[in-house]
């Protein structure tokens, strides 16, 4: 089955640029919408945004400034990019599949385990 | 932005009770609402989508309903394996947001 993985640094200074890889295993990245989503310690989860595999994007307006998600189809892998970090970006980044059930719906369905990324100098 | 408030915050319940969770949005979403399971240290598990279609693979004990501004995740008889984290997160707008999550917890 699908699988997915975040990989990147754990550690960046304040305002250096964050960036973390998911790789798709187990199928293609084709054909599917693929997220980011991050949650800070002891907090609820946070909308990043998403790619299609064509490379069309949705970002969320309150990162949009400093956010990049591209996709590189040859490798089966999408990255995020996220520019002049400070404390507040420190959370658990995930990436997810977006799955379209029909009809508008759609639903994260397959996640990666998570990766930390810690803020600090 | 759509703001996603969930009641409670947390309960203490008992294995084979009957578990309901509420999702309020603040205006209305249609039934463009997903429901997710998170245990400590561990990724999402999508359980219900468009508001109350099971995800393949979950327990018919799972439940979902609602539409407009207000829906409901039912556990019906609550497994030692369901101890965990409910979210919901709207899917009809941009950005998409999550509920705070609801903290189910060993009474």
């Amino acid at each position: 089955q699908v699988q997915l993985q975040e990989s990147g640094p754990g550690l960046v200074k304040p305002s250096e640029t964050l960036s973390l890889t998911c790789t798709v295993s187990g199928g293609s990245i084709s054909t599917y919408y693929w997220s980011w989503i991050r949650q800070p310690p002891g907090k609820g989860l946070e909308w990043i945004g998403y790619i299609y595999y064509s490379g069309s994007t949705n970002y969320n307006p309150s990162l949009k400034s400093r956010v990049t998600i591209s996709v590189d189809t040859s490798k089966n892998q999408f990255s995020l990019r996220l520019s002049s970090v400070t404390a507040a970006d420190t959370a658990v980044y995930y990436c997810a599949r977006r799955t379209d059930y029909g009809s508008g719906y759609y639903g994260m369905d397959v996640w990666g385990q998570g990766t930390t990324v810690t803020v600090s100098s | 932005d759509i703001q996603m408030t969930q009641s409670p915050s947390s309960l203490s319940a008992s294995v084979g009770d009957r578990v309901t969770i509420t999702c309020r949005a603040s205006q209305s979403i249609s039934t463009y609402l997903n429901w997710y399971q998170q245990k400590p240290g561990k990724a999402p598990k999508l359980l219900i989508y468009g508001a109350s279609s099971l995800q393949s693979g979950v327990p018919s004990r799972f439940s979902g309903s609602g539409s407009g501004t207000d829906f409901t995740l039912t556990i019906s008889s609550l497994q030692p394996e369901d101890f965990a984290t409910y979210c919901c997160q709207q899917s009809y707008g941009t950005p998409r947001t999550f509920g705070q999550g609801t903290k189910v917890e060993i009474k």
